[in-house]
């Protein structure tokens, strides 16, 4: 069964350095998307990705944040100068239809 | 702008015993609503949608829910609970953005 895969698992970073989140999206998906759980909080959207371009992205989304799909598999997330607030699980996901599929999560401690 | 309320952040139950998680949304135009399940360090599955077609929908793993517009509700049933129902679950929906919005989601314990 497709899935959506994101790497890494586990990412340990310092407060201020970049990090870059990597999703590879289910083949025929169209649409891609970030979210964030931070522990003991609720899942939140972060941004939606449609035609190599931003749809619609969160208030959390700020300057920190971009997304790239620098070629036809990858949609990565980078956060630049990391804050210890940035620690999270940061979930991919991507959908044709109205289903989304999540991929298993990087968990980004920021230290 | 729509939402999600789960009632009870966490549920305890016997096994073999009644699983029952609420949710009610909240949205100015109909509402595409979901479960899904997230099992220890494991990331988010799919357990059943209601996409505006029957309003009794049966998911994965023996869970269902029945949409009640009247109610505004999305509860989440599973008539046994069995040991590998432990995880949490989160209720969510979205409209014609495709953006979901999560509940703060409830955490199922299962007692032997």
């Amino acid at each position: 069964e497709p899935e959506v895969t994101q790497t890494p698992s586990h990412q340990v970073t310092q407060m201020g350095q970049e990090v870059i989140l990597r999703c590879v999206p289910i083949s025929n998906h169209l649409y891609f998307y970030w979210y964030r759980q931070i522990l003991g909080q609720k899942v939140e959207f972060l941004v939606s990705f449609y035609n190599n371009e931003i749809s619609e992205k969160s208030e959390i989304f700020d300057d920190q944040f971009s997304v790239e799909r620098p070629d036809g598999s990858n949609f990565t997330l980078k956060i630049r100068s990391t804050k210890l607030e940035d620690s999270a699980m940061y979930f991919c996901a991507s959908r044709q239809d109205l289903e989304a599929f999540f991929g298993q999560g990087t968990r980004l401690t920021v230290v | 702008a729509q939402s999600v309320t789960q009632l009870g952040s966490h549920v305890s139950v016997s096994e073999g015993a009644l699983v029952l998680l609420r949710c009610n949304y909240s949205s100015s135009v109909p509402p595409y609503l979901f479960w899904y399940v997230q099992y220890p360090n494991q990331g988010l599955q799919l357990l059943l949608k209601y996409t505006s077609a029957a309003t009794l929908v049966k998911g994965i793993n023996g869970f269902e829910a029945e949409f009640k517009k009247s109610e505004t509700s999305f509860h989440l049933t599973k008539p046994s609970a069995h040991m590998s129902d432990a995880a949490e679950y989160f209720c969510a929906v979205t409209t014609n953005d495709y953006k979901l919005s999560f509940g703060a989601g409830t955490t199922v314990t299962v007692r032997a």
